[in-house]
């Protein structure tokens, strides 16, 4: 079955890089993503990797999949205090559905 | 381009009670799935709704219902309230059903079940 793990908070300083984990056990997923929740909203979809890729860039966000070890990691360069929210990976062995971990709180301290 | 809207914000209901609640899908859009969010964990899958037909379904049982309209909009419905249907719902539109892989997330609708 699916079963998405990741740890449950982070802390950084505004400025520094944050990476944050996650990994999967469905090595048929086709896409892996992370979506962004801040409090009181619904999911903001960052970015997202097909799973013949290993890397991603876009602006900010990198992300890095290893498909072996089922590994994928979300990196934030220069965080600032707005970046502060939930993050979830989420896995989708069938389009029609998504998989979650129980998300990642980021705190930015300025 | 509109994006996802969902009605209402917040609801509260007694247990053994019925909800219904709703969802616009993007503008383009003819898919929608609806996750529950229980506080402190992350979605889990409902069921989808494409072009109006049941596309997949989560491990819920069947007092959890759905339609999907022609214009793509959907409802939820949940007969039988229990506590533990206190939930964040979040509906999520994309394009192509099946095929789709870019799902976009309304603001949900926080349900609370006395």
């Amino acid at each position: 079955g699916e079963d998405v793990e990741q740890s449950l908070f982070l802390s950084v300083r505004e400025g520094d890089s944050s990476v944050i984990n996650c990994t999967y056990t469905d090595s048929s997923s086709t896409y892996l993503y992370w979506y962004k929740q801040e409090p009181g909203a619904g999911l903001q979809l960052l970015t997202y990797i097909f799973s013949n890729m290993d890397m991603k860039q876009d602006q900010r966000l990198t992300v890095l999949l290893n498909k072996k070890d089922k590994h994928l990691s979300l990196r934030i360069a220069d965080t600032q205090t707005g970046d502060s929210a939930i993050y979830f990976c989420a896995e989708s062995p069938r389009a029609n559905n998504l998989f979650f971990g129980t998300g990642t709180r980021l705190t930015v301290i300025p | 381009e509109t994006g996802v809207t969902q009605s209402p914000t917040h609801l509260i209901k007694t247990r053994g009670q019925q909800v219904t609640l709703r969802c616009s899908s993007q503008s383009g859009h003819n898919t929608v799935s609806w996750y529950q969010q229980a506080l402190g964990q992350g979605p889990q899958f409902i069921f989808q709704y494409y072009r109006e037909e049941e596309n997949g379904r989560g491990n819920f049982p069947p007092r959890f219902s759905g339609l999907q309209f022609p214009n793509y909009s959907s409802e939820l419905n949940v007969n039988a309230l229990e506590l533990d249907d206190s939930a964040l719902y979040l509906c999520a539109s994309s394009l192509g059903g099946g095929s789709s892989y870019e799902q976009y997330f309304g603001p949900g609708t926080r349900l609370t079940v006395t």
